[in-house]
């Protein structure tokens, strides 16, 4: 298997532009988590999705982030317009249904920069 | 609401020695409790949960954890430190009230000297 992917793995921008992180999670898990990763705040659960449908949003900062799943296969995290502040590693996460939902399998994150 | 409080940013112990990292939390219901480890430049990695059943959880690497309900405690031990387990350890939590929504502690940076 080849685990959580993300992509870009870096992402460098000026601050204005959209920006767009993408994620596939492991096959046939039905959880996906967006996290954001900061020195100042630590790990921040944003969102995560059951079944492809948004669970709990209440972790996004502000009506500029937002987040699709379109289906079981890929997700997106939307920055727009973006600021120097959300610089961040970002990282998703997916878990299957059941017992071992707690296991949450992480990606590698994307680093983003907001010049 | 449930948190966790993670005590000491930074540990150091020498290769052999007894590794410790302490991990305090609240909750108004039973919670489910984390430890996760993170490599420089990686994601993180479960090593081991707690969810209600044996108090002494073991975990991966050979990681231990005992969630001590009179001190709402959940440390993580491991009886002889490799230089291989320096990395970042964080102590997560989530209710059990049906949500998977899970509060990450602030980290430690667990340094282990040869």
């Amino acid at each position: 298997d080849a685990g959580v992917i993300q992509s870009p793995r870096h992402e460098v921008t000026e601050m204005g532009q959209e920006v767009t992180l993408r994620c596939k999670p492991i096959s046939g898990h039905d959880y996906l988590f967006w996290y954001r990763q900061t020195m100042m705040r630590g790990l921040e659960l944003l969102i995560y999705f059951n079944n492809n449908v948004p669970i709990d949003d209440s972790g996004m900062p502000e009506d500029r982030f937002s987040a699709k799943m379109p289906n079981a296969s890929f997700s997106t995290l939307k920055i727009q317009p973006s600021e120097p502040r959300d610089s961040a590693v970002y990282f998703c996460a997916s878990s299957p249904q059941g017992l071992s939902t707690d296991t949450q399998y992480f990606g590698p994150g994307t680093r983003l920069t907001v010049l | 609401a449930q948190s966790v409080t993670q005590l000491g940013s930074h540990v150091s112990v020498s290769e052999g020695a007894l590794v410790l990292l302490r991990c305090n939390y609240s909750s108004s219901v039973p919670p489910y409790l984390f430890w996760y480890v993170q490599y420089p430049n990686q994601g993180l990695q479960l090593l081991l949960k707690y969810t209600s059943a044996a108090t002494l959880v073991k975990g991966i690497n050979g990681f231990e954890a005992e969630f001590k309900k009179s001190e709402t405690s959940f440390h993580l031990t491991k009886p002889s430190a490799h230089m291989s387990d320096a990395a970042e350890y964080f102590c997560a939590v989530r209710t059990t009230s049906g949500t998977y929504k899970y509060i990450f502690g602030t980290g430690t940076r667990l340094k282990v000297l040869a």
